[in-house]
This record gives C-alpha cells, structure tokens and sequence, in this order.
C-alpha cells in the first residue's frame, strides 16, 4: 500500500541554525499535505500546510517545500530556538472522502533535537 | 481552556475490563476522529463521525467501538481491553472539507496501559 514516511528518525542542531525535515510520499493522487509540530505529552499541532498546486509556501520562521516530480516535502525551520524541539509529522490528505481530515495519513514523525 | 478535550488522560485498566475514553471539543466542527499513537508507528485512525448520525472505520477498528453522542462528544470504548492496546489515543476535530482539505485539531491525548 502506499505510505507517507521520513528519512531520518532524529535531527539534532545547533540553536539558531536552520532545521529541515524531511518526507516522502508515494500516492501520486494526494494533494494535500501538513506539517504538524508535537510536543513531549502534547496532541499534535499544526504548523503549515500546502497544496499541490503550489511548491513553496512561508508562515513564520517556517517554510514548507514541495516537489511532486519526486514525491519529496520539507519543512524548513529558520533560526531554531529550543521551543522547536519537538517531533515533527508530515500528512497527506488522500482525497477518498471529499477531501476532510479523515483522508491524512501520517507520517512515523521526526524528533528535533536543539543543541546549546 | 482546550478547543478539543480528552478524559481521562491516564489510564491503566486491567485485561478483559471495558473502558471508555471520552472527547468533547468546542469548535464547533462536525467531523471528529480518534488516533491511536504507537512509538516508531505514527498516527493511525481508529473510527471517524462526520456526524451525529454517521460513523465511519478507520485503519484499525478492531476491538474497538464509537458513539457521538452529539456534536460536540465523541467516546471511544474498548470493549474487552488487550495489553496490546497500550498507547496513547488522540481526539481530533475537523471542519468540512468537501471541497477544501482540512487540517486536523487535537485534544492532548489519553495515555492508556492495558495491564
């Protein structure tokens, strides 16, 4: 079946350097896709999203990017400050039921380590 | 005050015991789900409403049930709790989608231990 999932398991740096997190996702079909942010005993919340129509969109201090020729989504944190560790999940948004929330397929999620 | 909340939010019950987990949200949104989270696993969904008169199976419905009581409630129940259902379960709330995608809102979890 298809799948959304991650490259790496765990990402440590350096306070006030730039994070990326990445994703892969392998249904052609999906064109909704989210990043969401957990925290250690926390639900997931969400960060940003993006479309399939579009390749880069920016909130604050975040960026997701999206590259449908190779099934690849990153989320790029600018000047990661402790308040960013966390672990971070990409969804997709598989589109069987209308497009609602119950289509996200979830990602394994990444862990944010923040270095001093 | 949390938009979408969970009770309780630990449990240890034993084998064989029927438990209830209990979600109420205040945003008014008709779509609610409940995940299970796994280490290494992800979020899986167990059972979705779009609402009060309409539930839907998830990826992994087995073993357990669903109301929506209303609205704004939605309750899961292990009928007959397994050790492997040790996790932690997650409430969420969507608004329609039908012809928009829509982000997920989630309570702060409920960690349950099947012993």
């Amino acid at each position: 079946g298809e799948s959304v999932g991650l490259h790496l398991p765990t990402l440590s740096v350096q306070e006030g350097d730039n994070s990326i997190i990445n994703c892969a996702y392998s249904n052609s079909a999906s064109d909704y896709f989210i990043w969401y942010k957990q925290e250690s005993g926390k639900g997931p919340q969400f960060i940003i999203d993006i479309r399939s129509n579009m390749d880069k969109r920016q909130g604050q201090r975040v960026t997701v990017l999206l590259n449908k020729t190779v099934k690849h989504l990153s989320l790029q944190i600018a000047a990661t400050q402790p308040g960013d560790s966390a672990v971070y999940f990409c969804a997709e948004n598989t589109m069987y039921s209308g497009g609602g929330a119950d289509g996200l397929t979830f990602g394994k999620g990444t862990h944010l380590i923040i270095q001093p | 005050d949390a938009d979408v909340t969970q009770t309780p939010r630990n449990r240890i019950t034993k084998t064989g015991k029927r438990i209830m987990l209990e979600c109420s949200q205040t945003k008014g949104h008709d779509r609610m789900y409940w995940y299970r989270q796994d280490p290494g696993l992800g979020l899986r969904l167990i059972y979705y409403s779009f609402d009060v008169k309409d539930i839907n199976k998830g990826e992994i419905s087995d073993g357990y049930s669903v109301s929506r009581q209303a609205q704004a409630k939605f309750s899961l129940s292990l009928e007959s709790a397994i050790p492997n259902q040790t996790a932690l379960y997650f409430c969420a709330t969507g608004g329609l989608g039908f012809s928009m995608n829509t982000e997920a809102f989630f309570g702060q979890g409920t960690r349950l231990t099947v012993v």
